[in-house]
């Protein structure tokens, strides 16, 4: 069984600072996403990494793959309260047909 | 474009009733996955659809079952409902693809089992 696990569970900062969030696996998968939820609505995809080593940057956001395609993080530069919200991590292997998400990270953004 | 919807928003049902969510997929999509919610965890792989068969199917007991149409829009059924049903229901649609499986979701349907 494939699991994911992110860290931390829960985050807090204030607008301007600067967080990495990570999400570790024991198994490899041929993608990995990023998604970010609002409370009662459904996760939003924010990138898609394939190849292990990638860097993917998307305005403040910075996604790495790890090399191993077992592991990710998520850099947030110069975090805004806009930024709030809860931030999952989704692998899967070919075509989708095991589809596993992590618990993911609740951040906060103060202003 | 329109994009992934979900009827009904929200749903109460009582312990050992029958309940069907539906969801129409984002247009040019043709595979629908459904997940399962409970607050304060990610979202449970339940199963996904394709070319109107199952096409892969998480921990999930034979209650939980599913159709497709030939128009990819997808029910969720769940049978004998148990208070651990209650969560939120997700429907993604996504375009076949061996890599990237970029799943685009709906806002959901709340389900509360009394």
């Amino acid at each position: 069984t494939q699991l994911l696990e992110q860290s931390p569970q829960f985050l807090s900062i204030q607008e301007g600072e600067n967080l990495t969030v990570y999400c570790n696996s024991s198994s490899v998968f041929s993608s990995l996403q990023w998604y970010r939820q609002e409370p009662g609505e459904g996760p939003v995809l924010l990138v898609t990494v394939v190849t292990g080593g990638e860097v993917k940057k998307l305005k403040r956001l910075t996604f790495q793959f790890g090399d191993a395609r077992k592991d990710s993080s998520l850099h947030i530069t110069a975090a805004q309260p806009g930024d709030t919200g809860l931030y999952l991590c989704a692998g899967s292997d070919n075509y989708g047909q095991n589809f596993v998400f992590g618990p993911g990270t609740r951040l906060s953004v103060l202003p | 474009e329109t994009g992934v919807t979900q009827s009904p928003t929200h749903l109460i049902k009582t312990r050992g009733q029958q309940v069907t969510l539906r969801c129409s997929s984002q247009s040019g999509h043709n595979t629908v996955s459904w997940y399962q919610q409970a607050l304060g965890q990610g979202p449970q792989f339940i199963f996904q659809y394709y070319r109107e068969e199952e096409n892969g199917r998480g921990n999930f007991p034979p209650r939980f079952s599913g159709l497709q149409f030939p128009n990819y829009s997808s029910e969720l059924n769940v049978n004998a409902l148990e208070l651990d049903d209650s969560a939120l229901y997700l429907c993604a649609s996504s375009p076949r693809d061996p890599v990237y499986n970029e799943q685009f979701f709906g806002p959901g349907t709340r389900l509360t089992v009394l």
